[in-house]
This record gives C-alpha cells, sequence and structure tokens, in this order.
C-alpha cells in the first residue's frame, strides 16, 4: 500500500542555520499529491506547501521542496530557521484525483533555539 | 469564509463512558474526514465521507466508534464505552474534490479517558 516515510524524528538546530527534512514515500500512483502540514503547539495542522510537478521548486514562507519522481523524495528546506519554525512537520501523500484521504508520516519535530 | 468547527475542545471520561464529537466543514467542501491523533503521532485516519456516503471507514473500531454525515454536511463522531486508550485529539478535516485534495483542519477535539 502507500506509504510516508519521514526518517528524523527530532530535529535540533540554531536559529539562522538551514533546515531540511527528508521525506520518501512510495505509491502505486504515478502521479501523486505531495504535501507538508505544520502543526504548531496546541495547534491543528495546516497546509504548508504541497505539489504534483515533478522537478519544480514549490515555495511558501521561505520553505521550499521540489517533489522528484526519480527518487520518490520530497523533502522540506530552509536556507535560515526562526524559532518561530519550532513545530512538528508532516509529509503527506495523496492520490491524483483527490479522491483518497491523505497518508501522513510519521512526523519530524523541528525545535529552533537562540 | 469560516473554517472547520468541531466541538467540545476538550473532554475528560471515566473509562465507559460515552462521547460525541460534532465538526461543522467549511461550506462546499464535499469531503469530510475524522483522523486521530494520539499524543506525540501523526493524524491517523479513522473514516472519511463524501457527501454523505461513508467512503473508507476500515481503520474505525467498528465495536465502539461510530461516524455519521446524514446530510452531506455536518458530522458527529460518537465513542461508546470508551478506553484509556482512546485518549488523543480528535481531528475533523474538509476539502472539496479536484481541489488536489488539500485537507482544512479543524481545532481538534482532545480526549482524554481515565
Amino acid at each position: 500500500g502507500d506509504s510516508v516515510t519521514q526518517t528524523e524524528g527530532l530535529v535540533t538546530l540554531t536559529e539562522g542555520l538551514p533546515v531540511m527534512l527528508n521525506c520518501t514515500y512510495q505509491t502505486i500512483y504515478s502521479n501523486p499529491f505531495l504535501f507538508w502540514y505544520v502543526q504548531h503547539l496546541n495547534e491543528s495542522p495546516r497546509l504548508l506547501l504541497k505539489s504534483f510537478t515533478d522537478n519544480k521548486r514549490t515555495e511558501h514562507q521561505g520553505f521550499h521542496a521540489t517533489l522528484h519522481k526519480s527518487s520518490s523524495s520530497f523533502h522540506l528546506q530552509k536556507s535560515s530557521a526562526q524559532l518561530s519554525d519550532s513545530a512538528l512537520y508532516y509529509c503527506a501523500l495523496s492520490d491524483p484525483q483527490g479522491g483518497r484521504a491523505l497518508i501522513f508520516g510519521t512526523g519530524t519535530t523541528v525545535s529552533v533555539s537562540p | 469564509e469560516a473554517g472547520v468547527t468541531q466541538s467540545p475542545r476538550y473532554a475528560v471520561l471515566q473509562e465507559g463512558q460515552a462521547v460525541s464529537f460534532w465538526c461543522d466543514p467549511i461550506s462546499g467542501h464535499d469531503t469530510l474526514y475524522w483522523y486521530q491523533q494520539p499524543r506525540d503521532q501523526g493524524p491517523q485516519l479513522l473514516v472519511y465521507f463524501r457527501d454523505e456516503a461513508v467512503i473508507d471507514n476500515s481503520q474505525l473500531p467498528s465495536d465502539r466508534f461510530s461516524a455519521v454525515r446524514p446530510k452531506g454536511t455536518n458530522s458527529t463522531l460518537k465513542i461508546q464505552s470508551a478506553k484509556q486508550g482512546d485518549t488523543a485529539t480528535y481531528l475533523c478535516a474538509s476539502s472539496f474534490t479536484n481541489s488536489g485534495n488539500t485537507l482544512y483542519f479543524g481545532e481538534g477535539s482532545r480526549l482524554i479517558v481515565v
């Protein structure tokens, strides 16, 4: 079945340093939608960015990700972390028609310190 | 535009008690999802509807959990005879099919079973 793998459970870094969160997936679909959701403490997940286009960089709020179908990856990056980036980040997968529920990865906690 | 609304926000039960969670999706969204999010884990799908029809309830513990969406708008998730293992946040989300399956989450209903 479809699955999403996030290898890091916790990422700790100092403000101003770059951050990269890994996401790989397995799916039967040749054109899946990939998403990154962010969840701050005591809040619900909200969409950070999404893509279905191979090799096209998608950006939002300083974060960016590129869907690489050749490697089944959708890594999230930011060049300079801020304290407010401390949160849980989930990678998620959907079928191309959007007819099925999202499948979420296990999540990566990002902790940014001064 | 109003977001996804959930109530109650918090519930504390003793084992064996029942609780119902209510969700009002974003107007016009045909698909409604219930996810269970245990502490420090990612959202796990329980059930989802398209209009009033159940599309997938395979992960819903049918002996104690039930969910309905009778008019294709609001939805109720009910837990009968709650167990400590049901302690989690119950997230409702909605989406519009063919919109890239972007989910919009409510603030969640946090359940503690003692």
